[in-house]
């Protein structure tokens, strides 16, 4: 059973680019959870999604980035116009049910803006 | 609102020493969940392990075993015989039950050297 996958591992983009960010979760899971990580600090939660639907984006800030998790193929988070602040690694997690009984992570995407 | 501290930012050992590292944690919450993540300098999170509010007793596991005091909301782990492989970032992490339960708050993390 493969685990949460996420690619690319590493992407760097100039400002004012697009960045992508793709997650499939693990075989079974419905369930995923975007949580970025700054430097030196720990993952603080952006946004949940089930199969085409947004639960909850309270974490995500309020422009440039949108995500969602179509019916089929990959959970994509998407960061319009870069800056430098959004330099970080982007983890993604997966869960059969709502919850964080069975949470599980992918091994992120380092982005850096140049 | 949760809180998570990891007050130790870096730790280095000599390999075979014994290293615990600190958790202590905020919440209002009855029902909450902790968990232990390694992160090896590759970059992914390891899960650890993870212990409900209502389940006291330490937990061992090889070399690794987890102290949960509710009476001080500590949640530490001790790594016995350190190797360098046990080189990473650790977090604490906690997650509430209900509505939120998929938020985990995260610690700053504590960085282990260990030294051959």
């Amino acid at each position: 059973n493969a685990g949460v996958m996420q690619n690319p591992r590493h992407l760097v983009r100039r400002r004012g680019q697009e960045a992508r960010l793709r997650c499939s979760p693990m075989k079974g899971h419905s369930h995923v959870y975007w949580y970025r990580q700054l430097p030196e600090e720990g993952l603080k939660f952006m946004v949940y999604l089930q199969k085409e639907n947004i639960i909850d984006e309270s974490g995500m800030p309020k422009e440039r980035f949108s995500a969602e998790f179509p019916k089929e193929g990959p959970s994509i988070l998407r960061i319009q116009q870069v800056v430098r602040g959004d330099s970080a690694a982007y983890f993604c997690a997966s869960s059969p049910n709502r919850g964080n009984e069975k949470l599980f992570f992918g091994s992120g995407t380092q982005l850096s803006v140049l | 609102a949760q809180k998570v501290t990891q007050a130790q930012t870096e730790i280095s050992v000599v390999e075979k020493e014994d290293v615990t590292l600190d958790c202590v944690y905020e919440t209002r919450d009855t029902t909450y969940y902790l968990f232990w993540y390694k992160q090896p300098p590759s970059g992914e999170l390891v899960f650890l392990i993870r212990r409900n509010s209502f389940d006291e007793q330490n937990e061992i596991s090889g070399r690794y075993s987890w102290n949960f005091q509710k009476s001080t909301s500590s949640f530490n782990f001790t790594i016995t015989a350190s190797q360098v492989v046990d080189s990473a970032v650790y977090f604490c992490a906690l997650g509430v039950s209900g509505a939120g339960s998929y938020q985990l708050t995260f610690g700053k993390g504590t960085k282990l050297s260990v030294i051959p």
